[in-house]
């Protein structure tokens, strides 16, 4: 069983509007997230982690955990050509020690103008 | 600058051949990992480590080994290769994930195997 899953597979946009991703882990050890970003041809970048309950924001960007639900979401407001690429969840256990960093099969983003 | 470097970027072999990735890095960093991506699988881990000698089992081991030489490099090996390891292949490297600090990535090797 997938132990990160996204939705949805892809979405899009028009320029300037809002852009939501969603994720849930189905296994309780995981308790850390990241959202990356990967632009054609090129490897995943980071965006941003958040670790605890609530909203995170980094400019345009905004992630919401719940862990109780284990769900993590990311929007990005004022949306740009530039940011149409593939987005990726991923999770580690709690501790996160261990270094293994698990990805979700991630959404594609078409901002269009 | 932090950076993770991957050789070759392209690579194309027949089924039973030899393959030999490699990977970087210059940022000091504990961990490394490889991964794969394939259409509608996203990123899976294959192995990992966490130091010069050290192997850990990803999720997806099956048909490959990796060894990790020192600090800065490590390998991933592709013995026999067969069809279904042609994919993208990633190396990342990370000083552990507890600070919130992210794995970094190379910029790939697409490997055929025909």
């Amino acid at each position: 069983q997938q132990k990160v899953q996204q939705s949805p597979e892809s979405l899009s946009v028009p320029e300037g509007g809002m852009a939501s991703f969603n994720c849930t882990s189905s296994d309780r050890n995981f308790q850390y997230f990241w959202w990356y970003r990967q632009h054609s041809g090129e490897g995943p970048k980071a965006l941003m982690s958040i670790f605890s309950d609530g909203d995170k924001k980094e400019g345009r960007f905004t992630a919401h955990l719940n862990k109780a639900s284990l769900h993590v979401s990311l929007h990005i407001r004022d949306s740009q050509p530039s940011d149409s690429a593939l987005y990726f969840c991923a999770a580690s256990e709690t501790g996160a020690n261990t270094g293994k960093l698990t990805f979700g099969h991630g959404t594609i983003l078409r901002v269009h103008p | 600058e932090a950076a993770v470097t991957q050789s070759p970027r392209n690579k194309v072999t027949v089924t039973g051949g030899n393959v030999t990735l490699s990977c970087r890095q210059t940022n000091s960093h504990n961990y490394m990992y490889w991964y794969r991506q394939d259409t509608g699988h996203g990123l899976r881990l294959i192995h990992y480590s966490y130091g010069a000698g050290n192997l850990q089992i990803g999720d997806v081991p099956d048909g490959y080994k990796a060894t990790r030489t020192t600090q800065e490099d490590f390998f991933l090996l592709l013995e026999l290769a067969s069809p279904s390891q042609t994919s993208l292949y990633f190396c990342a490297s990370s000083d552990g994930l507890g600070q919130g600090l992210a794995p970094l990535f190379g910029e790939g090797t697409r490997l055929s195997v025909l």
